[in-house]
């Protein structure tokens, strides 16, 4: 199996909070995990590479000091959305890469985190 | 610059009908590509994958064809079933690209009685 959870499923904060999505694979390990987020009928937009042991490498244009990523162990990665604001507001997905025979990375992804700031 | 393109927003099929749905990309230096599918609200759920040594993969009502020539694959759904109607994602990495995938735009299937 490859399963990948997310946690919350969704959240409601006020501005200028902070919130944690938590990322876990149940059933592979995950050197590399991914963050991504979805606009309303859009496609998924990568925001970050997150690696275990190491830090997370950012896509051009996402703030790193506003989205903090953590990858404490082979199978949890956490985002960290800090002093939160309305345009924050999105649905955020992660993805665990699992390693498939020949090599090929396959990328299982979370329910995804529905985060909406007043 | 979108390197991954579907570029029919949404099908219509009826149930028992072949669906296919269409993906072109323009970066030769993908060799791997994936489809995926999408409820609202939820993440995308794997479907199925083609390493670009091959021009065909099948698993069960999933066939995946990749034309290099034309950089262009296609995901074949048959018989098609009322609960395949979602949004079809295909996505694709290249080797030493760190795993990333590059997602199309997405095309919503709808498959019909």
């Amino acid at each position: 199996g490859a399963v990948v959870s997310q946690h919350p499923s969704w959240v409601i904060c006020k501005s200028g909070t902070s919130v944690k999505i938590e990322c876990r694979s149940l059933d592979f390990q995950a050197t590399t995990m991914f963050w991504y987020r979805q606009f309303p009928k859009q496609s998924l937009m990568l925001m970050a590479t997150s690696n275990e042991g190491s830090k997370a490498t950012y896509e051009q244009g996402v703030e790193k000091d506003k989205f903090l990523i953590n990858h404490a162990s082979l199978t949890l990665s956490t985002l960290t959305v800090t002093s939160a604001h309305p345009e924050d507001s999105s649905f955020y997905i992660c993805s665990a890469a699992k390693t498939g025979g020949g090599g090929t990375d396959t990328q299982y992804f979370g329910p995804g985190t529905r985060l909406t700031v007043l | 610059d979108q390197q991954v393109k579907q570029n029919s927003p949404s099908l219509s099929v009826q149930e028992g009908r072949i669906s296919i749905l269409n993906c072109d990309y323009t970066n030769s230096m993908f060799d791997y590509f994936l489809w995926y599918k999408k409820y609202p609200a939820e993440g995308p759920t794997f479907l199925i994958s083609i390493s670009s040594i091959k021009d065909k993969n099948e698993d069960g009502r999933f066939t995946v064809f990749l034309n290099k020539s034309a950089k262009h694959l296609s995901l074949h759904i048959v018989p098609s079933q009322p609960g395949d109607s979602a949004v079809y994602f295909c996505a694709a990495s290249y080797t030493g690209g760190g795993n990333k995938l590059t997602f199309g735009t997405g095309t919503q299937l709808k498959v019909e009685l």
